[in-house]
């Protein structure tokens, strides 16, 4: 079955510094990652995704992630932290091996809080 | 692109009670999913849709939760005979059928309270 592992209930990072938010993956075959923010009383947005290819995906807001296969990780980051950056961030993957390939599992949730 | 509307966007019933939630997705989105999220927790899969046809439910979606998609465009989730688990928002997203790899769109969701 597939499953997604973020470890750090919350992040806290200076304005300015980088950023790494870690999720990691178990899935029987070839996985798509996707990366989501939620802001309070919101639904998620969508940030960037990870099919095939480069192993570092760019994304929306600054952020960029990157798939390591033998970790099978799949760590979001921002080289620079903005206040406005903080919220919910969700890893999430959908297993192609799996026959409902449609659904996404979504990880528990990372909060990231960017102090001025 | 209007984005993914859901109403309400708060419900609060008593326990026993039905309720029923609307969902109207992005126009040209042929998918659509019910999704449920309780506080500290990423949301979890209830159900989709492509066009009308209900192609998977979840184990989480018991007896008293329905969901339909009967034109094709939007969609609605009743539970009936509301419990206090029940409590949560749930989400609705809408993508394209065009391949796994078409991100979802979510609404903003509708935050259900039980008393």
């Amino acid at each position: 079955a597939q499953s997604v592992a973020q470890p750090e209930d919350q992040v806290n990072v200076a304005e300015g510094n980088p950023l790494t938010v870690k999720c990691t993956y178990s899935v029987s075959g070839n996985p798509y990652l996707f990366w989501y923010v939620q802001y309070p009383n919101r639904g998620l947005q969508f940030l960037l995704k990870y099919i095939t290819g480069d192993n570092l995906v760019k994304g929306s807001y600054g952020f960029e992630a990157e798939f390591n296969k033998s970790q099978t990780s799949f760590h979001l980051k921002k080289p620079s932290a903005l206040v406005s950056d903080s919220a919910l961030y969700f890893c999430a993957v959908r297993d192609l091996s799996d026959s409902s390939a449609s659904k996404i599992i979504f990880g528990s949730g990372t909060r990231l809080s960017i102090r001025p | 692109d209007t984005g993914v509307s859901q109403n309400p966007r708060h419900k609060i019933t008593k326990r026993g009670q039905n309720v029923t939630f609307r969902c109207d997705p992005i126009s040209e989105h042929n998918r659509l999913y019910w999704y449920r999220q309780t506080l500290g927790q990423g949301p979890e899969f209830l159900t989709y849709f492509q066009n009308e046809a209900q192609l998977e439910k979840s184990r989480l979606l018991s007896d008293r939760f329905s969901a339909e998609r009967p034109k094709g465009s939007f969609s609605t989730l009743e539970i009936q005979r509301t419990e206090q688990g029940d409590s949560a928002m749930y989400l609705c997203a809408s993508s394209l059928s065009q391949g796994p790899n078409q991100p979802q769109h979510f609404g903003d969701g509708t935050r259900l309270s039980i008393l």
